[in-house]
């Protein structure tokens, strides 16, 4: 069965402390990994897309990258404005035909504190 | 510069109402989903539209119904609204027909609450 697994399920940063967030994925042929950063009472806001593995992507205090088996979003001395929930998604072949389908994680809950 | 738009943002219902949740995005892309957000649990989807007069089930579709009125506007209808429809409702659009890696661009939920 296709999973996509986000951990931890929360985390607590101070200032500057650097920190890694996991997601993990079993699916049948991966066509794309998505990050997203989710703020309270908006929606997903796009940050990056990975394809292949050993590919990565950077955004400021952040930085994505992406093995055969997971993605980590590594985050380089984080401040109180990079709180939020960080979202993964998989997106991969659809084993019935048409479309390909799009998994998302439960995601990590970000608290990054002065 | 507005994106995805979803009205309302917030609804309470009685068990039984029915009620339609509207999305328009001005981007001009093809595709647009509609997707549920539950706690500790990631989003899911629950219709599609690859394209301007398709629709698709996704993983969750039971007790939902759905229109693409045209190219910018996809609305969902919950025809007999059930306490397990609580939930926080996404509409998200993306460039491509149907999902081809292309990342999506969402609204900021509809919050819907079923007594």
């Amino acid at each position: 069965e296709d999973q996509v697994t986000q951990s931890p399920e929360a985390l607590r940063l101070q200032e500057g402390e650097s920190s890694s967030l996991n997601c993990s994925y079993t699916v049948s042929g991966l066509r794309g990994l998505f990050w997203y950063r989710q703020d309270p009472g908006k929606g997903p806001e796009f940050l990056f897309t990975l394809y292949s593995a050993g590919e990565e992507k950077e955004k400021e205090r952040l930085k994505a990258t992406l093995t055969k088996k997971e993605s980590f979003l590594h985050i380089t001395a984080p401040k109180p404005e990079d709180s939020a929930t960080y979202l993964c998604a998989v997106e991969c072949r659809h084993l019935s035909g048409g479309y390909n389908k799009l998994i998302f994680g439960a995601g990590t809950r970000l608290a990054v504190h002065p | 510069n507005a994106g995805v738009t979803q009205t309302p943002k917030f609804q309470v219902l009685k068990t039984g109402q029915s009620m339609t949740l509207q999305c328009a995005q001005d981007m001009n892309h093809n595709s647009m989903y509609w997707y549920r957000q539950d706690p500790g649990m990631g989003l899911r989807l629950i219709y599609y539209s690859a394209s301007e007069g398709t629709t698709d089930k996704g993983e969750v579709p039971n007790g939902y119904n759905v229109s693409r009125l045209n190219k910018r506007e996809f609305s969902l209808r919950l025809e007999s609204a059930a306490p397990s429809q609580t939930s926080v409702y996404f509409c998200a659009s993306s460039e491509a027909v149907g999902y081809s890696n292309q990342p999506q661009h969402f609204g900021d939920g509809t919050r819907l609450s079923i007594l």
